[in-house]
């Protein structure tokens, strides 16, 4: 079955940076396949806030405004690893990080990971 | 930005009940391009309701979702304690990709 993992969260101060990785499996990348990956967050207590996309081939990624300058999304050649590179974190970063698959670029997300912790505090 | 509101924000029902979650847009959006997601608690979200009115995977016909325009519903019939969660409303037809603010449902 479809299962998207993520991990690289911790607790990190305001400034520093943080790689987060998602790992996806359980479907086939074919040469037809269009898939694309998102970041959503949620702080504590808080509603769902998307941050970024990252479509099939990686040539075209849209960050929210909240995290433009600052987030970069990247995955490797195989396609089954996605990274966000999280620099100039602040204290309002801090969210649990699911990873999410979308059908195409603007799709419904169908499968979403556990989500993995980010703290930013001094 | 296309903004969601959904409303109300807290329902409380009791087993067997219909549950009526509301979410409006901002502006005309095309049914295409609006879900809804449930998040129980300590979970990650889960896709219930895509295209507005088609039902994801493996989720049961007890769930259905409706609208048009800029009012868009999801009504979960024959309520069961399993559906106590918050439901999010989402828009995916352009970026920045936005959720509404949730609705928490308490079948108890």
């Amino acid at each position: 079955q479809v299962q998207l993992v993520e991990s690289g969260g911790g607790v990190v101060q305001p400034g520093r940076s943080l790689r987060l990785s998602c790992v996806a499996s359980g479907f086939t990348f074919s040469p037809y396949s269009i898939y694309a990956f998102h970041w959503v967050r949620q702080a504590p207590g808080k509603g769902l806030e998307w941050v970024a996309v990252i479509s099939y081939d990686g040539n075209q990624k849209y960050y929210a405004d909240s995290v433009k300058g600052r987030f970069t999304l990247s995955r490797d050649s195989s396609r089954t690893t996605l990274y966000l590179q999280m620099n100039s974190l602040r204290v309002e970063d801090t969210a649990v990080y699911y990873c999410a698959r979308g059908p195409s670029l603007y799709d419904y997300f169908d499968f979403w990971g556990q989500g993995t912790l980010v703290t930013v505090s001094s | 930005e296309v903004v969601l509101t959904q409303s109300p924000g807290t329902l409380s029902l009791s087993p067997g009940e219909t549950a009526t979650l509301s979410c409006r847009t901002s502006e005309i959006v095309s049914s295409s391009y609006i879900a809804w997601h449930q998040q129980r608690s300590g979970q990650a979200p889960r896709l219930v309701i895509y295209d507005a009115s088609s039902r994801a995977t493996g989720i049961p016909d007890r769930f259905s979702g409706s609208g048009s325009g800029t009012d868009f519903s999801l009504t979960i019939s024959g309520l069961e304690a399993e559906d106590s969660a918050v439901y999010y409303c989402h828009f995916y037809g352009s970026s920045p990709i936005t959720f509404g603010q949730g609705t928490r449902l308490e079948v108890k």
